[in-house]
């Protein structure tokens, strides 16, 4: 059973450009959320989605924008790229509930380690 | 505002020796609490979590946490380390009113001497 996988693994960006990052749910996972991890600091929530809507978000700009498709699978788009979202990106999905349980375990994938320059 | 504090961004313990690490909230609602582990260049694993059942939880590879509602406090602990419990670990809550998104503490590495 695959776990969540993210692409790419790695991603340099100069200042202004645009990117976009990808993530595949644990099989059987229908909720996708994403978080940014600054090197040294823990992770910070961005925004979660469900039903290929944007369900929750948390303290980023409009610069940071989603998507999920049918198939559950997700993007990260990141717009005018700024020296300071250099970070870990990471995605995690949790079970099928229909409304979100608070207790929901949220799984992991290795994360996109994005470099601006 | 509910926030998550670690207290300590890298321990030190030798081999054998009592792994304890420290998670403090701040929430005026009951939160469900959780520790995960991140290894080097990988991400993040559920090492148990809290959610209103029994205080004391058990997770994987020996370790666990209890919940004190009036220290308002998780702490995670393993009775005796090993080289491979050398990671970062996050202590994470997440409130009835935040639906299940993750609130994270700001880490603490942890490294095993032989």
């Amino acid at each position: 059973d695959a776990g969540v996988t993210q692409s790419p693994t790695h991603l340099i960006k100069t200042r202004g450009q645009q990117v976009t990052l990808r993530c595949s749910p644990k099989s059987g996972h229908d909720t996708v959320s994403w978080y940014q991890q600054a090197l040294g600091q823990g992770p910070q929530f961005i925004f979660q989605y469900y039903e290929e809507e944007e369900r929750q978000r948390g303290n980023f700009p409009d610069r940071f924008s989603g998507h999920q498709f049918p198939n559950y699978s997700s993007e990260l788009n990141v717009n005018a790229l700024l020296l300071g979202d250099s970070a870990l990106y990471l995605c995690a999905s949790s079970e099928p509930s229909g409304r979100a349980k608070i207790a929901d375990t949220q799984y992991f994938g290795p994360g996109t380690r994005l470099t601006v320059l | 505002a509910q926030s998550v504090t670690q207290l300590g961004s890298h321990v030190s313990v030798s081999e054998g020796a009592l792994v304890l690490l420290r998670c403090n909230y701040s929430s005026s609602v009951p939160p469900y609490l959780f520790w995960y582990v991140q290894y080097p260049n990988q991400g993040l694993q559920l090492l148990l979590k809290y959610t209103s059942a029994a205080t004391l939880v058990k997770g994987i590879n020996g370790f666990e946490a209890e919940f004190k509602k009036s220290e308002t406090s998780f702490h995670l602990t393993k009775p005796s380390a090993h080289m491979s419990d050398a990671a970062e670990y996050f202590c994470a809550v997440s409130w009835e009113a935040a639906g299940n998104k993750l609130t994270f503490g700001g880490g603490t590495r942890v490294l095993v001497k032989p």
